[in-house]
């Protein structure tokens, strides 16, 4: 089982639509959650961090469930911009500091 | 700040050539990581360093890569050879601190194609 899983994709979701992403980790220690986002040929970019009670930064919401090993990110009323990658990033658990990403959900928001 | 900056944005190489790529990280951060990228595997991490001593190389693929750190604002990646299967996107990452609650901040990447 790999550290990091997310379910590839692409979502392809007209503009103004809700979509969500799910992420599962395998390390049950692991301290700390992120999502990026990875534009076409471009390095990776946080987009927010997970927190345990949930978090929110305008259209978007980051939750994490411990119990299910599982963080999710949802996206409201997509823009074409929000057309990426989102990679779900894991780091720590057993003392260690390595960030680990998933391979990435390809998101595609069309007119 | 100019972020974190690597060289050369492109490399084509020729199998069995010696490849170097390099990063400055930011001024400032303790933690350098070098990532690999393919369309098969994702985002692998290959090794980290924390105030240049290397931590964890257990993701370097083989006795052909090496890296080093001389000191806290410059690393090289060594593939020596090459073979067409390190083609990737390398990218080279750095941040401060040690709670892991840190922000990674990349450079635009290396796309290295062997030949």
């Amino acid at each position: 089982r790999k550290e990091v899983e997310q379910d590839p994709g692409p979502f392809n979701v007209p503009e103004g639509a809700t979509v969500a992403f799910n992420c599962t980790y395998s390390n049950s220690a692991s301290q700390s959650f992120f999502w990026y986002r990875q534009d076409c040929r471009k390095e990776p970019k946080l987009l927010m961090s997970v927190y345990s009670s949930g978090n929110e930064d305008g259209r978007f919401t980051a939750q994490l469930n411990r119990a299910s090993q599982y963080i999710s990110l949802l996206i409201r009323d997509s823009k074409l911009s929000d057309s990426a990658t989102y990679l779900c990033v894991v780091n720590g658990g057993g003392g260690s500091y390595i960030p680990t990403f998933g391979r990435g959900t390809s998101l595609i928001v069309h007119p | 700040d100019a972020g974190v900056i690597q060289s050369p944005r492109h490399e084509v190489t020729e199998m069995g050539q010696e490849v170097t790529l390099r990063c400055k990280p930011i001024s400032g951060h303790d933690y350098l990581f070098w990532y690999r990228q393919t369309m098969m595997r994702g985002l692998e991490l290959l090794i980290y360093f924390n105030n240049n001593v290397p931590i964890d190389d257990s993701g370097m693929p083989e006795d052909r890569f090496s890296a080093k750190m001389p000191n806290a604002s410059f690393s090289t990646l060594k593939i020596q050879p090459s073979e067409p299967r390190d083609s990737a996107v390398y990218f080279c990452a750095s941040t401060a601190g040690t709670g892991g609650n840190e922000k990674l901040f990349f450079g635009s990447g290396t796309q290295l194609s062997v030949l």
